[in-house]
């Protein structure tokens, strides 16, 4: 049962644009949506994160968007680099089930020079 | 510093023959999570331990899959006997604390195929 949907599956971007992907979730309890980054041949990596009881949160380049009624968030990218270029996954936790991420299926962004 | 230590990085198998991946965490750490990533389903975690004590298996296929903990500084993932459907990138992670909020830090992988 997939509980995080992202969208889109593949995005191309010029340098320097912003580059936005979405994600929703069914579970309300979700209380912690993590971005992680992903580089061909590596391991994720946490990219930022953020609690319900914000609507944004933004680390340099990089915002996350919450919608709490909408069951939705999103991450942008300013000024889009081509070494930003990577898969990108959001994921839903909550706190009462411990550990576990539930991960979305992944964009894959290629920010084009 | 040394991040999370994965081996084999890659892993070529028939089917049948028993898999075994190897993580080491990073020092410190006292959660360990064990990942599967394909095209078809995403990233999946499988099963995870804190302080060497299994806490939640429920992502683990079937009984062909089983993981160990020895010691804080081990942990094994094995499959017996092998499918190609097993074929797939396996992380390990590990992370500070137990729950959702400590960083989970990802091994760069081991590729299984099984033809």
């Amino acid at each position: 049962q997939q509980q995080v949907k992202q969208s889109p599956q593949s995005l191309i971007v010029q340098k320097g644009g912003i580059s936005i992907i979405n994600c929703a979730y069914e579970n309300t309890a979700f209380d912690y949506f993590p971005w992680y980054q992903q580089f061909p041949g590596k391991g994720p990596a946490l990219l930022i994160a953020i609690r319900p009881d914000v609507s944004e949160k933004k680390e340099g380049r990089f915002t996350i968007s919450f919608n709490k009624s909408a069951k939705q968030f999103s991450l942008h990218i300013m000024d889009s680099q081509p070494g930003d270029s990577a898969t990108y996954f959001c994921a839903a936790s909550e706190e009462t089930s411990g550990s576990r991420l539930t991960f979305g299926e992944g964009t894959q962004l290629t920010v084009n020079p | 510093d040394a991040g999370v230590i994965q081996s084999p990085r890659h892993e070529v198998t028939e089917m049948g023959q028993e898999v075994t991946l190897r993580c080491k965490p990073i020092s410190g750490h006292n959660s360990l999570f064990w990942y599967r990533q394909t095209m078809m389903r995403g990233l999946e975690l499988l099963i995870y331990f804190n302080n060497n004590v299994p806490i939640d298996d429920s992502g683990m296929p079937e009984d062909r899959f089983s993981a160990k903990m020895p010691n804080a500084s081990f942990s094994t993932l094995k499959i017996q006997p092998s499918e190609p459907r097993d074929s797939a990138v396996y992380f390990c992670a590990s992370s500070f604390g137990l729950g959702a909020a400590y960083e989970q830090y990802f091994g760069p992988g081991t590729r299984l195929t099984v033809t």
